[in-house]
């Protein structure tokens, strides 16, 4: 299985401040044949589902804020917001399509001070 | 617009049956490929089976190989879960999620049911 390991755990920012997160998986995410990496990022606010933010590590979803950036690739990746809303309190996971068995690393829970 | 409705979830003793469905609407249901994920209270989130679209490839998660069973209804838009043999650690809302593209990311997911196994 591709284990998905995500950090810091928690973070607590202010508003207006730049986060980044980061996602690494235990083996390569990187497709050679079409040169994809198989990462997505969803979002999970207080008891709400999840929203899938960014797909193929940094194709931002039709109507995501321009402020949360994917990037990286191969094993490393990384979620930016690069200016925090009071609205981005949430969990925030990333998750490897990739390969069955699909996995999600343990999230990134963002507080807002 | 895109909706999935969960139903069926409940309190059930272990080693019990329930069958989850989710009615899919605003989408050509035929066309995309589905699945289960679910997530344990307070736990962070867990896939649990995929469906092609036709039904004729299904993929699960180890722990519920053989316990439980993905299908789908392409007439009435409806995927389900059926599953058997429940256990305490099968606790967890229930979500249905459309895949993107060919088993590509979630991009849609409903609202959750709520499984409870417990004597």
């Amino acid at each position: 299985d591709i284990v998905m390991t995500q950090t810091p755990s928690s973070q607590a920012v202010s508003a207006g401040e730049k986060v980044t997160m980061s996602c690494k998986s235990s083996q390569s995410l990187l497709y050679s044949e079409n040169k994809k990496n198989y990462l997505a990022w969803y979002q999970q606010k207080p008891g709400q589902s999840p929203k899938l933010l960014i797909s193929w590590a940094s194709t931002r979803e039709s109507g995501v804020p321009d402020r949360f950036i994917g990037s990286g690739s191969g094993t490393d990746f990384t979620l930016t917001i690069s200016s925090v809303q009071a609205e981005d309190l949430a969990v925030y996971y990333c998750e490897q399509y990739y390969d069955t068995p699909l996995t999600f690393g343990s999230g990134t829970k963002l507080e807002i001070k | 617009e895109v909706q999935l409705v969960e139903s069926g979830g409940g309190l059930v003793q272990p080693g019990r049956s329930l069958k989850l469905s989710c009615a899919a609407s605003g989408f050509t249901f035929s066309n995309y490929d589905m699945a289960w994920v679910r997530q344990a209270p307070t736990k962070g989130l867990e896939w649990v089976a995929s469906i092609s679209t036709g039904g004729g490839n299904t993929y699960y998660r180890d722990s519920v190989k053989g316990r439980f069973t993905i299908s789908r209804d392409n007439a009435k838009s409806t995927l389900y879960l059926q599953m058997d043999s429940l256990r305490s650690e099968d606790t967890a809302t229930y979500y249905c999620a459309r895949h993107g593209g060919r088993f590509g990311p979630f991009a849609y997911w409903g609202q959750g049911t709520l499984v409870t196994v417990s004597s």
